[in-house]
């Protein structure tokens, strides 16, 4: 079954511990990216990447890295999280060009940051 | 960012009812895509637009890329309460249409 798999689905943490939010597909796409959805601001944009060790910086990238070492993983890393933060995040992934624009995503990661 | 505008903000329905949204941007695009979120669950594609004028149809959903290239509305017909969720349009953009915009979405009550 094709999908963009999420881990964790929920976390809670504290200001300034490092976590990672992992993203795996199985699709064999090349463009993978994150987003963060907020009550009243939709979906932000906040990495992409075109292939492996290809990555960009999207709409609110501050505060976060991500990695792209295989094509099938693309985990989203927060090396001192604050407490504006705190949103729920979405991993998705398409193929790259024309037609194959259709974004496929993950079930969300809800994170709390204290 | 390029803003996408995205209306209305929220709709609140009886069943059976017709449900019409739309999305405009101040740009030109190739790509129109629309997305339903439910609960607890990340979007899923509903319908993707590739040309102006195109019009599509996906059961009860219809949904149109504007001639203009710069909007794209969104019709529910006869709802039913399982339409119930957040409804996003997205565009796409860079060379490939890989980048992908979202509005900030429509929120779909239904009262049975």
């Amino acid at each position: 079954e094709a999908q963009v798999t999420q881990n964790p689905r929920y976390l809670i943490t504290v200001t300034g511990k490092k976590l990672t939010v992992t993203c795996s597909q199985n699709m064999n796409h090349e463009y993978m990216s994150w987003y963060r959805q907020d009550p009243g601001l939709g979906l932000r944009q906040i990495y992409y990447s075109m292939n492996v060790e290809v990555t960009d910086k999207g709409d609110v990238p501050e505060g976060y890295k991500v990695s792209r070492k295989e094509k099938r993983n693309f985990p989203l890393i927060l090396e001192s999280p604050s407490p504006n933060q705190t949103s729920l995040y979405f991993c998705a992934s398409s193929s790259w060009g024309g037609k194959n624009t259709e974004a496929f995503f993950g079930q969300g990661t809800r994170l709390t940051v204290v | 960012g390029q803003q996408l505008n995205q209306s209305p903000q929220s709709m609140f329905i009886q069943e059976g009812e017709d449900v019409s949204m739309n999305c405009t941007s101040s740009s030109i695009f190739n790509t129109w895509l629309w997305y339903k979120q439910d609960p607890g669950e990340g979007p899923v594609l509903l319908i993707a637009l590739y040309k102006a004028g195109e019009l599509t149809s996906n059961g009860r959903l219809t949904a149109q890329f504007g001639i203009t290239r710069k909007d794209s509305f969104l019709n529910i017909s006869a709802s039913i309460p399982s339409d119930v969720g957040i409804y996003f349009c997205a565009r796409g953009s860079g060379g490939s249409n890989y980048k992908l915009t979202f509005g900030k979405g429509t929120l779909l009550t239904v009262n049975p």
